[in-house]
């Protein structure tokens, strides 16, 4: 079965340092996958996805994830942390092109001032 | 922009008592989902919903769980004799035909069981 993986419940950096928030997915065939952010008492916000092509991909908010096959890995980055980025963030996975997605277990950002 | 609206925001009930959670989907959309996230856990899938029948459903989605569609526009999640256990968010997502198309989701509700 599919499954994600995200190290780190909590990551906390300061501002203007570099965010890096870690996903691991296991699968055996090509996968789709997603990071989506969501704010305290709000929805789930699509950040960026990576479905063929391109491995390197760019979202909103100034952030990237690289998809890396040999390392079954989609970590997410930004290279300047904001206050305003503080929020819980999910990596997301699907196997095809209807199948619903398999969510990680969050990781919450803290950005200090 | 179109977005996934979700009613009500907050729905507090009694355990034992029936509730309904109600999505209007993306209109152009095909695929539709339940997800639900028990609060600090992770967001956990439920049903997914496509030309009108269940095509997924998680072992959570037992038989106190169903959805329907029952005009076209709306999509409704009821959950039978509610227990505490059922506290949780519930999100409604909505998704247009095409690999790797990304799901949009409501802003959910959450559910508190008294």
């Amino acid at each position: 079965a599919q499954s994600v993986t995200q190290l780190g419940s909590h990551v906390s950096v300061s501002e203007g340092a570099l965010v890096l928030l870690r996903c691991n997915y296991s699968s055996s065939v090509p996968p789709y996958l997603f990071w989506y952010v969501q704010y305290p008492n709000q929805g789930l916000q699509l950040l960026l996805k990576y479905t063929t092509g391109a491995t390197l991909v760019k979202g909103i908010n100034g952030f990237e994830a690289e998809f890396k096959k040999s390392e079954t890995s989609f970590h997410l980055t930004k290279p300047s942390a904001h206050m305003s980025d503080a929020a819980e963030y999910f990596c997301a996975v699907t196997f095809s092109g209807n199948t619903p997605l398999v969510f990680g277990k969050g990781t919450r950002l803290s950005v200090i001032a | 922009e179109p977005e996934v609206t979700q009613t009500p925001s907050h729905q507090v009930t009694q355990m034992g008592q029936e509730v309904i959670l109600r999505c209007v989907p993306i209109s152009n959309h095909l695929y539709f989902y339940w997800y639900r996230q028990i609060l600090g856990q992770k967001v956990e899938f439920l049903v997914s919903f496509y030309n009108n029948e269940i095509s997924e459903k998680s072992e959570i989605f037992d038989d106190q769980f169903s959805v329907e569609r029952p005009d076209g526009s709306n999509f409704t999640l009821k959950i039978r004799s509610t227990k505490l256990e059922d506290s949780a968010m519930y999100f409604c997502a909505s998704r247009p035909q095409g690999r790797g198309t990304e799901a949009f989701f409501g802003q959910g509700t959450r559910l508190t069981v008294v």
